[in-house]
């Protein structure tokens, strides 16, 4: 079974601040999706990256950065953290951009 | 016009009933259609794919597929109290490395 593996599943972090949120997936896949989710708007794609060291904006990448050094790993920055950033974030892997296998998620809360 | 649009309610169905999910985009050109579950602080798991035209069963699961009319659908059958959760459509809309789009989700709600 693939494993999409997020370093946090709880964070509290104080605005300004500069956070990280790493994934790890072990199933060799290409692409590697950022998501964040909230009540009402469903889904939205932040950043995705379809191979090492390569990145594409997806919806709402304002406010956040990523990094894609190995092919296993995809981390998300949040340079200076903000209230309107507290978010569920989704970290999600696949071959091909087909079916999204996806972290078990980082709830996040900037206060 | 949203790429990917759920536009019903919550689902509140009676256990054994049928659930019927619905879900219309924009992109003509999509070639892939997904249905994920996602349970009550969980993360989204894939349950149905369907990439031709017509029906695609799995267990008490159907996926149909319209392309001409840009509709896919979701029927559970003889719904169960853990089917009780959100559904997500996702439409691979082929720009952009494969990304895939994702409606807002519709609740279903299976009562005993």
């Amino acid at each position: 079974d693939v494993k999409v593996t997020q370093s946090s599943r709880y964070l509290v972090k104080r605005t300004g601040e500069k956070v990280f949120l790493e994934c790890v997936q072990d199933m060799d896949h290409e692409n590697m999706f950022w998501y964040r989710q909230d009540p009402g708007l469903g889904l939205r794609l932040i950043y995705f990256s379809y191979d090492v060291k390569m990145k594409e904006k997806g919806d709402i990448p304002e406010g956040y950065s990523v990094s894609r050094e190995k092919k296993e790993r995809f981390s998300l920055i949040l340079e200076s953290a903000s209230t309107n950033q507290t978010s569920m974030y989704l970290c999600a892997s696949s071959l091909r951009g087909e079916k999204l296998f996806f972290g078990s998620g980082t709830q996040l809360s900037v206060l | 016009q949203k790429e990917v649009e759920q536009n019903s309610g919550p689902l509140s169905v009676p256990e054994g009933a049928i659930a019927s999910l619905n879900c219309t985009y924009s992109d003509r050109g999509s070639q892939s259609f997904f249905w994920y579950r996602q349970y009550s602080g969980k993360s989204p798991e894939l349950i149905m794919s369907i990439y031709s035209n017509g029906d695609k069963e799995d267990g008490r699961f159907t996926a149909q597929l319209n392309k001409a009319s840009q509709y896919v659908s979701l029927l559970i059958r003889d719904s169960q109290p853990s089917d009780s959760a959100t559904y997500l459509c996702a439409v691979n809309t082929y720009y952009g490395n494969n990304r895939l789009a994702f409606g807002k989700g519709n609740q279903v709600v299976v009562i005993p």
